[in-house]
């Protein structure tokens, strides 16, 4: 199985830059999701990360590293729509994907 | 294009009552995916299927039962539901399993059990 940690809460001003730090530990590695959820609906994909490095999609990063299990999801130029929970999710060697709690970010005017 | 639906949308049942849980997808997607989502735990597997006419166990699958009898549907079955399968189920599909092939996830079924 996975052991996947996220913090639970983050605040931040609009227009600031934020930070998601993701760790997990897996008995294997088959890649790294970010979801966002918007509160009562369904997650959408953001980002995935395979390989060690930073993968760049507009406002939204996504850094991977696999010798340390971490990973982080970088928020820059924030805005009120982003206020949301971001999912961070680990594929397994059975290509099953594990979930860490979500982080709940609230964007502040 | 429709994507993925789930039917219904809420629900409230009694406890030993028999409840499916419908999910259908219109993009030929070979795997399905049946999660639950309860507050502080996050999403967790309960049933998957890799392609049409099979399907595995997840992290919590008793007391829940799939089927896959072709690529669009993917129903998902409480034989006899107890309050602890309150919750929101999210049904989610990928073009494969492996990849760049993100889980594409339908709009959910909030269930209460009572």
């Amino acid at each position: 199985g996975q052991n996947i940690d996220q913090p639970t809460e983050m605040t931040a001003t609009e227009g600031a830059i934020v930070q998601i730090n993701c760790t997990y530990q897996t008995s294997g590695f088959n890649g790294l999701f970010w979801y966002q959820q918007h509160a009562g609906e369904a997650p959408t994909f953001l980002s995935y990360n395979v390989l060690d490095g930073l993968e760049e999609k507009g406002r939204f990063s996504s850094f991977l590293s696999r010798s340390k299990g971490y990973s982080y999801l970088l928020l820059k130029e924030l805005q009120m729509k982003d206020s949301a929970s971001y999912l961070c999710a680990v594929r397994d060697r059975d290509y099953k994907l594990s979930f860490g709690a979500g982080t709940t970010v609230t964007v502040r005017a | 294009i429709a994507g993925i639906t789930q039917a219904p949308t809420s629900q409230i049942l009694a406890a030993g009552r028999r409840m499916t849980l419908r999910c259908t997808q219109d993009m030929r997607h070979n795997a399905m995916y049946w999660y639950r989502q309860d507050l502080g735990l996050g999403l967790r597997l309960i049933h998957y299927s890799n392609t049409a006419g099979t399907t595995g166990k997840g992290e919590v699958p008793d007391g829940y039962s799939v089927s896959r009898a072709n690529t669009d549907d993917f129903p998902l079955t409480l034989a006899s539901a107890v309050p602890s399968q309150t919750s929101v189920y999210f049904c989610a599909s990928s073009e494969t399993t492996g990849g760049y092939n993100e889980q594409f996830f339908g709009p959910g079924t909030r269930l209460t059990v009572l």
